[in-house]
Parts: structure tokens; sequence; C-alpha cells
């Protein structure tokens, strides 16, 4: 089945560690996205890619830091620069240049 | 600059009301596409529908229906018989074309709670 898988579900980290979420995908997608959702708002994008080995800032790219070495893979790591990492995590993937975006399941991700 | 406001915080209907969903935008340019997502409470953002700017006809699509009016810079959406499957968050956003990024500019969404 074609898709996006981001994993784990869950993830539970302390404060000072940084964690990286995983996103995969094999819809043979060119541009990839991460957002982050907090509780009663929309999405804001953290980062994007639009090709293998280039990625720029999104809105909230301070304390998160992303690769895209592989076009199916584009994993984030949230920093312990990141003030407040507690959130909803989504990663999507888009074909073509007008085209919508499809989601993954998403990542919710604790620091304590 | 671009925004999306969906005023509707919360919206509570019983099962078989139709209900509409509120959708306004703002973006200086002429060429944009609209968009409505549902988030179940699973969390995945569901695609429903794309909308260009230069295609005002409604859509419907089953129990779901679709208003573009760019004289009033709105997108609503209305489901009719509304049934309990259909408690969601739902999300309108924003795309620009020719923007490098194709970035979606997302509202705060609607909470729309189907009771039985």
């Amino acid at each position: 089945d074609g898709g996006i898988t981001q994993s784990p579900k869950y993830l539970f980290r302390k404060e000072g560690q940084n964690v990286t979420l995983s996103c995969e995908q094999n819809l043979n997608h060119d541009a990839m996205y991460w957002y982050r959702q907090d509780p009663g708002q929309g999405l804001r994008l953290i980062y994007y890619s639009q090709i293998v080995n280039d990625f720029q800032k999104g809105d909230i790219a301070e304390g998160y830091s992303v690769s895209r070495e592989k076009k199916e893979s584009f994993p984030l790591t949230v920093t312990s620069a990141q003030k407040n990492p507690t959130a909803f995590y989504l990663c999507a993937s888009r074909p073509g240049e007008i085209d919508e975006q499809y989601f993954g399941p998403g990542t919710r991700l604790t620091v304590t | 600059a671009q925004k999306v406001t969906q005023a509707q915080t919360e919206i509570s209907v019983v099962e078989k009301e139709d209900v509409t969903l509120d959708c306004v935008y703002e973006t200086r340019d002429t060429t944009y596409y609209l968009f409505w997502y549902k988030q179940p409470p699973s969390g995945e953002l569901v695609f429903l529908i794309r909308r260009n700017s230069f295609d005002e006809q409604n859509e419907i699509s089953g129990r779901y229906s679709w208003n573009f009016q760019k004289s009033t810079s709105s997108f609503n959406f209305t489901i009719t018989a509304s049934q309990v499957v259909d408690s969601a968050v739902y999300f309108c956003a924003l795309s620009e074309k020719g923007g490098a990024t194709n970035k979606l500019i997302f509202g705060t969404g609607t909470l729309l709670a189907v009771q039985p």
C-alpha cells in the first residue's frame, strides 16, 4: 500500500534531549513537509523539501533540523534548543506543483 | 499577507442536521488554491477538496458541498444530514500558485461534534 508513515505514534523524552521523528513515503513524491500542531491551533510549517538534498526553513524552524538524503525519507530532529517541543507533529508529501498535500498519521511528542 | 480565518471554533449539532463550516481567506494573488481537510480523532489529516481561484462552481460530493465566492473571499463547507462519523476538526487552507513552496496556510480549524 502506498502512503506516508510516521513512527512512533507517541514519543516521550526528557528535557534537554534531542529526538528524531521519522517520516517515510512510498508515493514517489518529490516534496515533503513537516508541520507542528498545538491544541486549538492550525498547522504551522517547520521545514520543507522540494527535492532530495535540498530543504528550506518554514515559519517556525528554530530548534529543529532536517535532512533529505533519500526521496522517500524526511526525518525531523527536535533539538534541545526548541523551547516548547511538546506538540503533535505531522509530515506531508505532495506529488506535483499544485497538488494537494497528503499527510501521515502524526507523532505526538511529549517532553517533560 | 495570506491568512485563513475559521471563526467557528466549535459547532455541535444533532445527527441528521445540516451544518455549514465557514472559511474566509485573504490573499493578494489572483491565482491561488483553497483546500479543506478533515482531522478525525486519530489525528491524520484527510484531504477533502481542492478548488482553484478560477473555478467558482460549487461542488457536491455525496453529503458534502462547497460554496466558493470570490466576491466575499469565502469557501464554505456544508455537510448535509450530518452523521456521528462526521465528528472531527475541519481545516480550511490556502496555497498560492507560483510560490516556490506551495506552502499551505491553515486556519485554526473548526471542531464539529455530531451528537447521536
